[in-house]
């Protein structure tokens, strides 16, 4: 069973803060991983994902995958008091069309 | 942009009971999943489905059971509700395949009394 684990629970920053929050899992033969963002009382909203090894960039948005270390990391540029989410990590299960969430980290951007 | 309705929103529902959880999406995606989001454990996956007609178990199937009767409608049913269930439950669903996106509806609070 693929383990999917966040760090850190939770985080507070200054707006235009650079966020970085971190994601290891278990699979090295896992597909893909997303981040999706979750507004209080709101379902999930994917951000983006990664499929291969390196980075990827989109907007204020930069996702690192490191498959050797099992590692993930998700960086926001000048945050804003709206990034203030959970932020979840999601890693597809090789050869399934399952997924495993981890328990997040709650980001708040103070103004 | 991608469609995912859940009824009701919110539900309060008496120990034994039955309790209904319906889904419907408008996005003609084959794959449909039913989550429970619980604080200290994330979201974990109760039941998924490839299509009209097939329904799998997920990590925590018991005292669960779904239904997809069409493409665009999934349901989880409880056939004798216990407290240890309430949650928020989220509705999602995707293409198929390893890369694919979910998208989620907006959740249903069930609180079993």
């Amino acid at each position: 069973q693929e383990k999917v684990q966040q760090s850190p629970e939770s985080l507070i920053v200054p707006e235009g803060a650079m966020v970085s929050l971190n994601c290891s899992f278990s699979d090295s033969a896992s597909q893909s991983i997303w981040w999706y963002q979750q507004h209080p009382g709101k379902g999930p909203k994917a951000l983006i994902s990664i499929f291969s090894n390196g980075n990827k960039k989109e907007g204020r948005l930069t996702v690192y995958l490191n498959r050797a270390s099992l590692h993930v990391s998700l960086h926001i540029k000048d945050s804003q008091p709206s990034d203030s989410a959970v932020y979840l990590c999601a890693v597809s299960m090789a050869n399934t069309n399952k997924v495993v969430f981890g328990t997040g980290t709650r980001l708040q951007v103070l103004p | 942009e991608a469609a995912v309705t859940q009824s009701p929103r919110n539900k309060v529902a008496v120990t034994g009971g039955k309790v209904t959880l319906s889904c419907n999406q408008t996005n003609n995606h084959n794959n449909m999943y039913w989550y429970r989001q619980d604080t200290g454990h994330g979201l974990r996956l109760i039941h998924y489905s490839y299509g009209a007609g097939s329904t799998e178990k997920g990590d925590i199937p018991d005292g669960y059971k779904a239904s997809r009767p069409s493409q665009e409608n999934f349901s989880l049913i409880l056939e004798l509700a216990t407290p240890s269930q309430t949650s928020v439950y989220f509705c999602a669903s995707g293409d198929a395949g390893n890369y694919a996106e979910q998208f989620f509806g907006p959740g249903t609070r069930l609180t079993v009394l």
